[in-house]
């Protein structure tokens, strides 16, 4: 069972660039979710991907967008990049028809913003 | 506005004592609680599910309890190693059309001692 890859695994950008982040999901599972984590506190939800579609955003600007593919691999984009956009972002995938099927997150990128 | 608090950052404690981590909510119906270790530079691991109508929950050394009339989770790790020592997050979902959209804690830092 091949789990949740995420790259890369580090990158710095300057202030106002865009970037793109990559997350493969776990083998059989068709749910991808993206997390902010600022240092030292809690991972917070950005949006949900279901079937390719989004499906529920938690408090992000709209600078902040996805994509599902086919494959159930996902991209998060950051436009405009700001300083508090540094941060881990970690992505989550699982089952949705499932039900409490918990988050399988790979190790994240870290990104940091100059 | 929705508040999840950890009791406290950081709690030390001697191998083999028994560990007592906190949760407790406000502003929030959850109808599942999840607590997932996190270590340096990693993602979240998934430890534990409880749900709205379960008091409690074991596995292994790790125990959970969930009382939503007083809006708390507590998460025991008993017989404490040095090898527990790492940061762990509560986490709640609603359920439904926000299933899988977790909130997140702040995280606890625990440290066991040899």
């Amino acid at each position: 069972e091949t789990g949740v890859t995420q790259s890369p695994t580090h990158l710095i950008k300057t202030r106002g660039q865009q970037v793109t982040l990559r997350c493969s999901s776990q083998s059989g599972h068709n749910t991808v979710s993206w997390y902010q984590q600022a240092l030292g506190q809690g991972p917070q939800f950005i949006f949900q991907y279901y079937r390719e579609e989004e499906n529920g955003r938690g408090n992000f600007p709209p600078r902040f967008s996805g994509l599902q593919f086919p494959n159930y691999s996902s991209e998060l984009n950051v436009n405009a990049l700001e300083l508090d956009d540094s941060a881990l972002y970690l992505c989550a995938s699982s089952t949705l028809e499932r039900g409490q099927s918990p988050l399988h997150f790979g190790n994240g990128t870290r990104l940091t913003v100059t | 506005s929705q508040k999840i608090e950890q009791n406290s950052e950081a709690l030390n404690i001697q191998e083999g004592k028994t560990a007592t981590l906190t949760c407790n909510y406000t502003n929030y119906s959850p109808a599942y609680l999840q607590w997932y270790r996190q270590d340096p530079g990693r993602g979240p691991v998934f430890l534990l599910l409880i749900r709205e109508n379960e008091k409690e929950k074991r596995k292994e050394r790790l125990k959970v309890t969930f009382d939503t009339t007083l809006k708390q989770s507590l998460f025991h790790i008993t017989a404490s190693q040095p090898a527990d020592s790492a940061t762990y997050l509560c986490a709640l979902d609603s359920g439904g059309t926000s299933y899988g959209k977790l909130t997140f804690g702040q995280g606890t830092i625990l440290t066991v001692h040899p």
